[in-house]
């Protein structure tokens, strides 16, 4: 149990197309969800808290006009890049909080490529 | 979040004991201590937790000092597959569903 997907897994967009990435916990409901970004060699940073039915919170100097989330069910949280450009090129990654296990479950992240 | 210390990496042998250190020497008392690994082009995954005694489970063992300050994730036998960066991370458990800040992690390699 406790799975989370992500979808798509690796993207390629030119500079300026919008993009989409699906989160789903496959077996169990997440009130909160979160977006992570991962620039190579770097860690894990916290772009945003999603919960279902309200405003995701964004963290300091995350623009939440260009990085659109959407929590409308239990098991669903999207994060759409609008007018992507090369410098949000980067490995997207969701969690999702399962209270009975006081946890939080990674998704496989999300390789978006901007060209 | 209390801040964690780890080194930024270490080396096993393939089969040996792995023993990660984390220093967390502002760790609060309502700190968990959680341990996730992140393999190559993956997202992290959960290892282990704990708050004051020591854990096991089929992945790891957590020692967790007496004083809480530091803790060490220990690996039994390394094996190929678990070369991967990993994370220390301090989580108030008032905050159940709080978010997680990753630090730097250590990057663990494994030689056959």
């Amino acid at each position: 149990g406790a799975v989370v997907s992500q979808h798509p897994s690796r993207v390629i967009c030119k500079s300026g197309t919008s993009v989409k990435i699906e989160c789903r916990s496959l077996d169990f409901q997440a009130t909160t969800m979160f977006w992570y970004r991962q620039f190579p060699k770097q860690s894990l940073m916290l772009m945003a808290t999603s919960n279902e039915g309200s405003k995701a919170t964004y963290e300091q100097g995350v623009e939440k006009d260009k990085f659109l989330i959407n929590h409308a069910s239990l098991t669903l949280s999207t994060l759409t890049v609008t007018s992507a450009h090369p410098e949000d090129s980067s490995f997207y990654i969701c969690s999702a909080y399962l209270p009975s296990y006081n946890e939080q479950f990674f998704g496989p992240g999300t390789r978006l490529t901007v060209l | 979040d209390a801040k964690t210390t780890q080194p930024n990496s270490m080396e096993s042998n393939e089969e040996e004991p792995v023993h990660l250190p984390c220093n967390h020497s502002t760790i609060s008392g309502t700190d968990y201590i959680h341990w996730y690994r992140q393999l190559p082009s993956q997202g992290p995954e959960y290892v282990i937790h704990g708050l004051t005694s020591n854990v096991n489970n089929r992945m790891a063992s957590l020692a967790i000092a007496e004083d809480r300050k530091s803790s060490t994730l220990i690996l039994h036998r390394a094996t190929l597959r678990d070369a991967a960066v990993y994370y220390c991370i301090l989580r108030d458990r008032t905050n159940a569903g709080n978010m997680l800040t990753f630090g730097g992690g250590t990057r663990l390699m494994v030689k056959p």
